[in-house]
């Protein structure tokens, strides 16, 4: 079965500071994970995708996450972090088996502080 | 890209209610959507699986009799909530799976219900 674990419910940084959500996996093979950033009463927006390819993953708005496999890990991370960064966060696997459903973390909610 | 549509986006009524909510893709063909419901302050779980021409796939623990779900179109899948009741008061999300098998699939916006 495949899970995801995300290690913080609630991340607090300053504007202009480095951003880390961490997200631990667990998978019996390859996983295909994914970060969505869920704004208030929206839906979800795909960050970025890691698909076997490059372990280290680069999306949109300065984001990107690094796949270790060895850790069996993939923390998003981002430089700078703007006001507009505070949302809810997902890392998410996708099913195995041929199964095409997402199996979501529990989600981190970020806050940035002017 | 690929836009899914999801309507309505929010919707209060009385308990007892029945509340159908429409997931659309508009631009592709999906033979598979998926239903998540979310929580406040909770992540999204799947509650069902709904393939075009056949019966919808329920995970553990979601009342089938409850949530009816119709997916009679490539193109659009219908989830039913039946007599609502205030504990089904939720935030319910739609997706469609991309071309592949690993690749993200696309949200719709979300519907909230709130049941009096």
């Amino acid at each position: 079965a495949q899970s995801v674990t995300q290690l913080d419910s609630h991340v607090s940084v300053s504007e202009g500071t480095p951003v880390l959500l961490r997200c631990n996996y667990s998978s019996s093979y390859s996983p295909s994970l994914f970060w969505y950033v869920q704004h208030p009463n929206k839906g979800l927006q795909l960050l970025l995708k890691y698909t076997s390819a490059a372990t280290l993953v680069k999306g949109i708005n300065g984001f990107e996450a690094e796949f270790k496999k060895s850790e069996t890990s993939f923390h998003l991370t981002k430089p700078s972090a703007h006001m507009s960064d505070a949302a809810e966060y997902f890392c998410v696997v996708i099913g195995g088996t041929g199964r095409r459903a997402l199996t979501f973390g529990s989600g981190t909610r970020l806050q940035v502080q002017p | 890209g690929a836009v899914v549509s999801q309507h309505p986006s929010r919707v209060i009524c009385k308990s007892g209610t029945s509340v159908k909510i429409e997931c659309r893709s508009l631009d592709f063909q999906a033979t598979t959507m998926f239903w998540y419901r979310q929580f406040p302050k909770q992540s999204l779980m799947l509650m069902a699986t709904s393939n075009e021409g056949s019966k919808a796939t329920y995970e553990q623990g979601v009342e089938k009799d409850k949530f009816l779900i119709n997916h009679a179109s490539l193109t659009l899948s219908t989830l039913t909530v039946t007599s609502a009741h205030p504990e089904d008061s939720s935030f319910y999300i739609c997706s469609a799976p991309g071309g592949q098998l690993n690749q993200p699939q696309h949200f719709g916006d979300g519907t909230r219900l709130s049941i009096l």
